[in-house]
């Protein structure tokens, strides 16, 4: 079965300054995608990122950058210039390419950010 | 678009009282699949369909039922609601392999 894994329960960085939130991952799969979520205080559910496994470059959008490393099954999420916005909690995803799987979820990183 | 709805966004129920989760979707999305949230548990599914007429269970399916009549929406039965059945419900909608939409949510109290 597929298991992610998020080892750091909380996080915190300083306004402006880069963190990075690691994920790690188990499949016997070569092809899938890997997602990152926010989750404010709200409750809604919002996609930051995703990572086609068989591409190899990074994703990119904004300030948000991933390290997709798959022979390490390791898929890290970079905040850059962090702001007190991004003060959420972060949900690692992952999900077969093939058909209509479940999207398998860490248990997610609470961030904060400090002024 | 509409996107993902749930209703309600907010419920106390008694023990052993029944209700049902509403969900729907405008996207003609086949995947549909319900998830609980519950404090350093990250999300749980309970049940998901692939499509009109087909449903499967999750990880934690018991004690709720669901069915898939239309494309558009995906309503979660809860049969006798317990005490552990407090929680934060998501249901939420795709195409097949892609990302998932997500609802708002529904906070569920049962006392």
């Amino acid at each position: 079965a597929q298991t992610v894994t998020q080892s750091q329960p909380e996080m915190s960085v300083q306004e402006a300054e880069t963190v990075t939130l690691s994920c790690t991952y188990d499949t016997s799969e070569s092809d899938y995608y890997l997602f990152w979520y926010k989750q404010p205080p709200s409750r809604q559910m919002i996609l930051v990122i995703r990572q086609e496994a068989y591409k190899q470059q990074n994703a990119t959008e904004n300030r948000f950058s991933v390290n997709f490393q798959k022979a390490a099954k390791s898929f890290s999420l970079k905040i850059s210039d962090s702001q007190l916005g991004d003060a959420a909690m972060y949900f690692c995803a992952y999900r077969i390419s093939r058909g209509n799987t479940p999207l398998v979820f860490g248990k997610g990183t609470r961030l904060s950010v400090i002024a | 678009n509409a996107g993902v709805t749930q209703t309600p966004k907010f419920q106390v129920l008694k023990t052993g009282q029944s209700m049902t989760l509403q969900c729907a979707q405008d996207m003609n999305h086949e995947y549909m699949s319900w998830y609980r949230q519950d404090p350093g548990m990250g999300l749980r599914l309970i049940h998901y369909s692939v499509g009109a007429g087909i449903t499967d269970q999750g990880e934690v399916p018991n004690g709720y039922n669901v069915s898939r009549s239309t494309t558009e929406d995906f309503p979660l039965r809860l049969l006798s609601a317990a005490p552990s059945q407090t929680s934060v419900y998501f249901c939420a909608s795709s195409r097949t392999g892609s990302e998932q939409y997500f609802g708002p949510g529904t906070r569920l109290t049962v006392t």
